[in-house]
């Protein structure tokens, strides 16, 4: 089967460094997605990782590592407005996305 | 961020009534997505069409029914729903379904409450 694991919630302080974990067990693989999701709002895109490295997009960045299962979103520089759920998605073999339940992250002054 | 359109944004509707969500995508994408997001669980798969053809079915209960008329529309019609199915409901698309690279656009969701 198939199985998505992420932290529930984490706080962390304006300015500071993040790093929101992602494990998870699958048959297959096809890349790994991290999704923004602010309350009452769509989820957007942020990152896709299929090979295994750190992928970095400004603020944000990206790591992946199939053979242990596990990724993990960087967040630097945190602002205010970073304050949302972090979704973590697995693309299996039949290119469908399995999604983990999401870490909320909360951002003090 | 219009890319992605659903309506309603709220639906507040008995168990015995029947009503519909709408989902438009102005990306020129070939595949739309239904979702179902409740508090604190990961997001489920619904439905699933490309080129305008159903291609998954999550054993999903008869009570939700699905309409995809062309590659811009989408449609899921809701009858004698009960009240564990009060939840957001997200639509999705993609440009071409079975695709590593494929990255879903999400709407924003209506939020079905059923009393």
């Amino acid at each position: 089967g198939q199985n998505i694991d992420q932290p529930t919630e984490m706080t962390a302080t304006e300015g500071a460094i993040v790093q929101i974990n992602c494990t998870y067990q699958t048959s297959g693989f096809n890349g790994l997605f991290w999704y923004q999701q602010h309350a009452g709002e769509a989820p957007t895109f942020l990152s896709y990782n299929v090979l295994d490295g750190l992928e970095e997009k400004g603020r944000f960045s990206s790591f992946l590592s199939r053979s242990k299962g596990y990724s993990y979103l960087l967040l630097k520089e945190l602002q205010m407005k970073d304050s949302a759920s972090y979704l973590c998605a697995l693309m299996d073999s039949n290119y469908q996305l399995i999604w983990g339940a999401g870490t909320k992250l909360i951002i003090k002054p | 961020e219009t890319g992605v359109t659903q309506t309603p944004r709220h639906l507040v509707m008995g168990m015995t009534n029947k009503k519909s969500l709408k989902c438009e995508q102005h990306l020129g994408h070939n595949a739309m997505y239904w979702y179902k997001q409740s508090a604190k669980k990961p997001l489920e798969l619904m439905f699933v069409y490309s080129l305008e053809e159903r291609v998954e079915n999550n054993s999903v209960p008869s009570r939700f029914s699905p309409e995809c008329p062309n590659s811009s529309h989408l449609f899921l019609h809701l009858h004698t729903l009960q009240p564990e199915d009060s939840a957001l409901y997200l639509c999705a698309s993609s440009q071409l379904q079975g695709s590593g690279t494929d990255t879903q656009y999400f709407g924003p969701g209506t939020r079905l409450t059923v009393l």
